[in-house]
């Protein structure tokens, strides 16, 4: 059965601190994704990864950051929480096939931080 | 910026009615996805219909593409109350080295048992 796992369901921060997200997909995926979902706003691409220690903008990249070391594993980093990165966040992972076409993503099941 | 924007936002209907969503994007596309999210957690993969491709079908559903228009349909026959959900389009784009997937905000669907 195909895995993307989340570190967190729940996490509760302050203002100012450093977040770190972790996922991990087992399926040996090429490209990750993070998005974060708010009401009215649907999904945003945060940053995806198509490769080790390649990394790509999505739409809203400010205030975020990256990591991929290993190809199971994709970090998010908020460098200073701010009350407006409350939010569901989402992690994905997908296959890459030739002529990079994707196939379907794989969610985690979410991550809701509030920054208080 | 997003890509697939779904309409309606809401849909309300009796279980047993057919429930029929849109999706509209704005580039050229490889394929274009369809996705479900249960309330609060993680979405999960429902369909795929490639850029040469016109209808396809899984299912109780049923999606369309007409590239020339830009825009795909999700059609949930014989709805359940067990579709209430919220559904999701995505699309990835065309062009050479593109490996982002791009989501619209979603349509709401709710089944009335």
């Amino acid at each position: 059965d195909v895995k993307v796992t989340q570190s967190s369901r729940y996490l509760v921060k302050r203002t100012g601190e450093k977040v770190f997200l972790e996922c991990v997909q087992d399926m040996d995926h090429e490209n990750m994704f993070w998005y974060r979902q708010d009401p009215g706003l649907g999904l945003r691409l945060i940053y995806f990864s198509y490769d080790v220690k390649m990394k790509e903008k999505g739409d809203i990249p400010e205030g975020y950051s990256v990591s991929r070391e290993k190809k199971e594993r994709f970090s998010l980093i908020l460098e200073s929480a701010s009350t407006n990165q409350t939010s569901m966040y989402l992690c994905a992972s997908s296959l890459i096939l030739q002529g990079a076409l994707n196939t379907e993503a794989f969610f985690g099941q979410g991550t809701r931080l509030t920054v208080v | 910026s997003q890509q697939g924007e779904e309409d309606p936002q809401a849909l309300s209907i009796q279980e047993g009615e057919n429930a029929t969503m849109n999706c509209s994007y704005k580039t050229s596309i490889n394929n274009l996805q369809w996705y479900r999210q249960n309330s609060g957690r993680g979405l999960v993969h429902l369909i795929l219909i490639r850029s040469n491709e016109r209808e396809k079908h899984s299912g109780r559903l049923r999606v369309t593409l007409d590239t020339s228009k830009k825009s795909s349909s999700l059609l949930i026959t014989a709805s359940r109350a067990a579709d209430t959900a919220s559904y999701f389009c995505a699309t990835k784009d065309s062009g050479a080295g593109s490996y982002q997937l791009t989501f619209g905000k979603g349509t709401k669907l709710s089944v009335i048992p």
